[in-house]
């Protein structure tokens, strides 16, 4: 069974930094890219960021090129999104998300996302 | 940057059909996927590359795409397919290809 678990959201204070992580089981993680999709209070699915099998090949939405870094570990099954000089428009639940194969494909699991707050 | 435009809400009867489009230029040349989220919940894939059905979910749920609109239809709707519904493509063309459409709120009336 297809697991995804997200960790490390908090709340901090603008210009802070969080790292997100997602643990992933059930499947060959390296086989499959991953996700970042958030959503803000109220509002809709916003994609945030991409990341292939081998990590080699990333994306990201503008409004958080240069700020936000995605990485993963495929010894760790574990999926990665780093988060500097955050501000209040960075406020989101952030959920990873599995690709059914490449980075063009449809986005099969979710897991149940984890809130990030940016408040003074 | 590619951009989908979704209707904020849609209104149906139990039982009748809803009809959810998602407007993009010349989308009928791109895979289109749809996802279903209900209140507090992540989102759940209902439909792949246009028309294709994940498994355990019903057949109610169709696709199509074409021309510079693609739609999400649901036949004979229930209670419970009152949710949030995203249209979704991958626009390889750019730098920031993950796209999602507004959403869509369907409201069984």
């Amino acid at each position: 069974e297809v697991q995804l678990g997200e960790s490390g959201g908090d709340s901090v204070q603008p210009g802070g930094s969080l790292r997100l992580s997602c643990a992933a089981s059930g499947f060959t993680f390296s086989s499959y890219a991953m996700s970042w999709v958030r959503q803000a209070p109220g509002k809709g699915l916003e994609w945030v960021s991409s990341i292939s099998g081998s990590g080699g090949s990333t994306y990201y939405t503008d409004s958080v090129k240069g700020r936000f870094t995605i990485s993963r570990d495929n010894s760790r099954n574990t999926l990665y999104l780093q988060m500097n000089s955050l501000s209040a428009e960075d406020t989101a639940v952030y959920y990873c998300a599995k690709a059914s194969t490449t980075l063009s494909s449809p986005l099969d699991y979710w897991g149940q996302g984890t809130l990030v707050t940016v408040s003074s | 940057s590619y951009v989908l435009t979704q209707p904020p809400s849609v209104s149906v009867a139990p039982g009748k059909t809803a009809r959810i489009t998602c407007g993009g230029n010349n989308i009928g040349s791109k895979s289109v996927h749809w996802y279903q989220q209900k209140p507090g919940q992540a989102p759940v894939l209902v439909i792949f590359y246009d028309s294709d059905r994940p498994s355990g979910i019903p057949e109610r749920f169709s696709g199509s795409n074409s021309g510079n609109t693609a739609t999400l239809t649901i036949n004979r709707v229930e209670a419970g397919d009152e949710a949030d519904y995203y249209c979704q493509v991958w626009d390889s063309s750019s730098d920031h290809p993950g796209v999602f459409g507004g959403g869509t709120r369907l409201t069984v009336l």
